[in-house]
């Protein structure tokens, strides 16, 4: 069974950065893409971009290009989303997801969640 | 304002049927398959429906899902109290290069 688990809860600073893990586990394939998604306070689902571990090519939605780095250690399976210049409207709660092929790339497995607060 | 358009608000009552519409345009639900999600209070999403309508083994057949053109619909048949969740639909869009979620639908079952 694949599981994603993620790092704690992190307090940052306005102007500051933040990098967040998701270590999978139960024999999913490095080829399968990893994507992030954060959720505001009372706020919907935002796509950040998603990265193959196996290769570590990224993809960045248009929002977050140039703020945003996703990257993967082979060797602990872990991939991590880096953020910089943080601010307020940061605050959110931060899903990593595994897009499975054989659903047709549906985010299938989720992370728990980490809660980043920007104040 | 996301792209894909869904109501805020839903309700039923127990046993009940209900429809939750997605609209998009053609360079998203007109080109690619949609996904339905269900987030239940402080947890994180479920995956529902894929490629359209299609069913993970896990998510009981009381969930549906159905597309028309560039609009898509998530039915639930047989309400009950624990579908009480906000359910969003989540298509690629060609044009923006991206994964777009609708707003999501609050469900309430009365």
């Amino acid at each position: 069974q694949v599981q994603l688990v993620q790092s704690g809860a992190e307090v940052k600073t306005p102007g500051s950065s933040v990098k967040v893990s998701c270590r999978s586990s139960g024999g999913t394939s490095r080829r399968h893409a990893i994507s992030w998604v954060r959720q505001a306070p009372g706020q919907g689902l935002e796509w950040m971009g998603a990265i193959i571990p196996f290769s570590e090519t990224a993809d960045y939605a248009q929002k977050f290009q140039g703020r945003v780095t996703l990257t993967a250690d082979e060797s602990t399976t872990t991939v991590y989303m880096a953020l910089i210049g943080l601010g307020a409207a940061d605050t959110a709660i931060y899903y990593c997801a595994e897009n499975n092929p054989s659903l047709r790339n549906a985010f299938h497995v989720w992370g728990q969640g980490t809660m980043v607060t920007v104040s | 304002q996301s792209v894909l358009t869904q109501p805020p608000s839903a309700s039923g009552t127990p046993g009940q049927r209900v429809s939750i519409s997605c609209s998009g345009s053609s360079s998203n639900i007109g080109n690619n398959v949609v996904f339905w999600y269900q987030q239940l209070p402080g947890a994180a999403p479920r995956l529902l429906i894929f490629r359209d309508d299609q069913r993970p083994s896990e998510v009981p057949d009381r969930f549906s899902g159905s597309k028309s053109g560039t609009s898509a619909s998530l039915a639930l048949s047989g309400l009950r109290s624990e579908d009480e969740a906000t359910y969003y639909c989540s298509v690629w869009d060609d044009r923006l290069s991206a994964w777009l979620f609708g707003e999501g639908t609050k469900l309430t079952v009365l």
